[in-house]
This record gives C-alpha cells, structure tokens and sequence, in this order.
C-alpha cells in the first residue's frame, strides 16, 4: 500500500556516469515532484509535472532530464554526474498543487 | 510563494516545554501553509496545514496559526517530546494546477530527555 515510491533507495557512482531514479505514485494525484536536498537539509524544487506536463524547471542544469510516461510516474534521469550531484533527491506528488506526499528519498553519492 | 524564512535555525527545549516555530513570506497571494517534520534518515511527512480563510488550526499537541497581514505563520508544539525530535519545514504556495510551494531552509528541534 506504498503511496509514493522510489528506486533505488542508495545510488553511488563515479563522476561522469548516467544514471536514473525512478519514483510512482498510487495515489491518483496528477502532480508530481522532484526536490534535491542538500547536505545542509534544504529542500530545493527541480521539476513539476502536472499530468505528464513540465510545469517547474527550476534553473537545473540540462544534464538532469525528467520523463513522465504516465501520470502515476516521474522518472529522473541525469547525464555525465558531477561530484555536486551528490544530495538525497526525493519525488513528491499532489492533487492540483495541494499536500504533497514525500516519496522515501533517494541517497545519490558520486564518488 | 518566492520567499519564506523560517526562525530560529536551531531549537533547543526540556521534554515537557512547549516550542514556537516562527516562519515569514513575502508573496501576499499565497493561501497554502504546510509544516512538514523530517526525521533522520527519513522522508518529510505532513504534520499539519493551514490555509489563508483561517487564523489557527489545532490538531492534539500541535498547533499553527497564521497572521496574513504580517505575513507570518508560527508552529506550535506543547508538551514536548523526545520523539518531536526532528528537522521542520514550513512551506507555503498557492493552490493550483502549475503551482508549486516554496520551503524554508528547516529547523532541528531539539527536545532534552
């Protein structure tokens, strides 16, 4: 009965790697999230969807591509990492931009 | 929402006290004010919200009240617990379909056994 979830829950990978974070929501909601939350705890926005539209892209560099292949998927996707990239990114989603629901994180290390 | 700090950074209480976290905006038009508590290790998960067309909301031990003149929504903790132990957000945004809210930068609430 998990709402929002993601996978993998640890990634660690050297510099210049592509890798890809997946996250689904059960939820019905048509809006989904990705934030990155850096070492000192802040949570920033990269994107929104609302169903399977780019709403929010919050000045992330081009390396870093969203897929929506449906309305209950938000899938990550990010080209050449950098040692920067390292973060917890979590996947969020939400009914018309109301409660978001946090999916469990993702702990991205670039080595 | 474009911009909302949250005050102090850091708290500090004895088990039993009560604790009062403060967050402001600045964007008048937001109606939606969300406070989200992260544990270690853990997802942010909704504790309470409060929307522009009420002044206080009170859910058990929690509480959050919201000024929209000043521009300031507080968290209201009574009868602390070690388990209040966490990281909180305050959030705010504006309902809607390409909408999106604005987090502050969290507290470490702290509450002494």
């Amino acid at each position: 009965d998990t709402a929002v979830s993601q996978t993998p829950k640890y990634l660690v990978t050297q510099m210049g790697n592509d890798k890809s974070i997946k996250c689904e929501q059960n939820l019905g909601h048509d809006t989904m999230y990705w934030y990155k939350q850096d070492s000192k705890k802040f949570l920033k926005i990269m994107f929104s969807y609302n169903n399977k539209e780019l709403i929010i892209n919050e000045t992330v560099p081009n390396r870093f591509s969203p897929k929506s292949p449906d309305k209950a998927h938000l899938n990550l996707h990010i080209n050449s990492l950098e040692l920067g990239d390292s973060a917890v990114y979590f996947c969020a989603s939400s009914l018309q931009a109301d409660t978001q629901y946090f999916g469990p994180g993702t702990r991205l290390t670039v080595l | 929402g474009e911009n909302v700090e949250q005050h102090p950074s850091t708290l500090s209480v004895q088990e039993g006290d009560s604790a009062v976290i403060k967050c402001t905006y600045s964007d008048s038009a937001s109606n939606y004010f969300p406070w989200y508590k992260q544990e270690l290790g853990k997802r942010p998960q909704l504790i309470i919200d409060i929307r522009s067309n009420v002044g206080e909301k009170k859910d058990q031990r929690i509480a959050v009240t919201l000024n929209k003149t000043a521009k300031h929504f507080s968290l209201h903790i009574t009868e602390t617990q070690p388990e209040d132990s966490a990281v909180y957000f305050c959030a705010e945004g504006i309902t809607g379909a390409n909408s999106k809210l604005t987090f502050g930068k969290g507290i470490t609430l702290s509450v002494r056994p």
